[in-house]
């Protein structure tokens, strides 16, 4: 099926170091979410963006809607132990409810 | 509050045989998916459901996978005479309402079906 292009595919980073992981796609969006998964558990939902070039924040994570609708990045910064897990972007269109994930980008944070 | 919750947890099943997959989303959440999620894959979304009907089965890869919510709540997907490519975790998700606008779906920790 049909699934986002995520970049990195993973990443292993020393505490306290930024982090950026983008995703872009082929097709417009009209919203964009991304989410952590945890081993064993369903992903859960950390930022949700819903306008052209908005930018928001959630403690320690910044996320953007790209101006052109095609993509999206997220930031964490100051990483810390637990932030370790894979994390998705997702799509959304207008008409439908049903996400498009990216293949996921797998963290790891070397204390 | 309580999330979405999925039972079984884990379902290991032999080629040929039927399953059912049960979900159970947020209280007062109208719309619900199905996605399968393969080993090192992002989720990938079989079907969605806005009340009692399924507005979009698009995902559903053939006649052998199907979904009911007959009462707008609880949801059960279905598989029958299973095939070993069926293995995955089977994740739910429910949000306030369906469509784009409000589409912050929340998930439930999934099923791990396993054919033999």
């Amino acid at each position: 099926g049909q699934q986002l292009n995520q970049s990195p595919q993973s990443m292993f980073i020393q505490e306290g170091e930024d982090v950026s992981m983008n995703c872009t796609s082929s097709s417009i969006f009209n919203t964009w979410l991304w989410y952590k998964q945890d081993p064993g558990e369903g992903p859960v939902l950390l930022i949700a963006l819903y306008k052209a070039g908005e930018l928001t924040s959630n403690g320690r994570l910044t996320a953007q809607f790209g101006i052109t609708r095609k993509d999206s990045f997220l930031n964490i910064s100051a990483s810390i132990p637990s932030d370790v897990g894979i994390y998705f972007c997702a799509g959304g269109s207008s008409n439908t409810g049903k996400l498009i994930f990216g293949q996921g980008t797998t963290l790891q944070v070397k204390p | 509050g309580a999330g979405v919750s999925q039972t079984p947890s884990n379902k290991v099943t032999e080629k040929g045989k039927y399953v059912e997959l049960r979900c159970d989303p947020i209280s007062g959440h109208t719309a619900l998916y199905w996605y399968r999620q393969s080993l090192g894959q992002g989720p990938e979304f079989l079907i969605y459901f806005q009340g009692t009907g399924a507005a979009d089965d698009s995902g559903l890869p053939n006649d052998r996978f199907f979904a009911v919510r007959p009462e707008g709540s609880v949801s059960t997907l279905k598989i029958q005479r299973t095939e070993r490519g069926d293995s995955a975790v089977y994740l739910c998700a429910s949000s306030l309402r369906g469509g784009a606008v409000y589409n912050e779906q929340f998930f439930g920790p999934g099923t791990r079906l396993t054919v033999l």
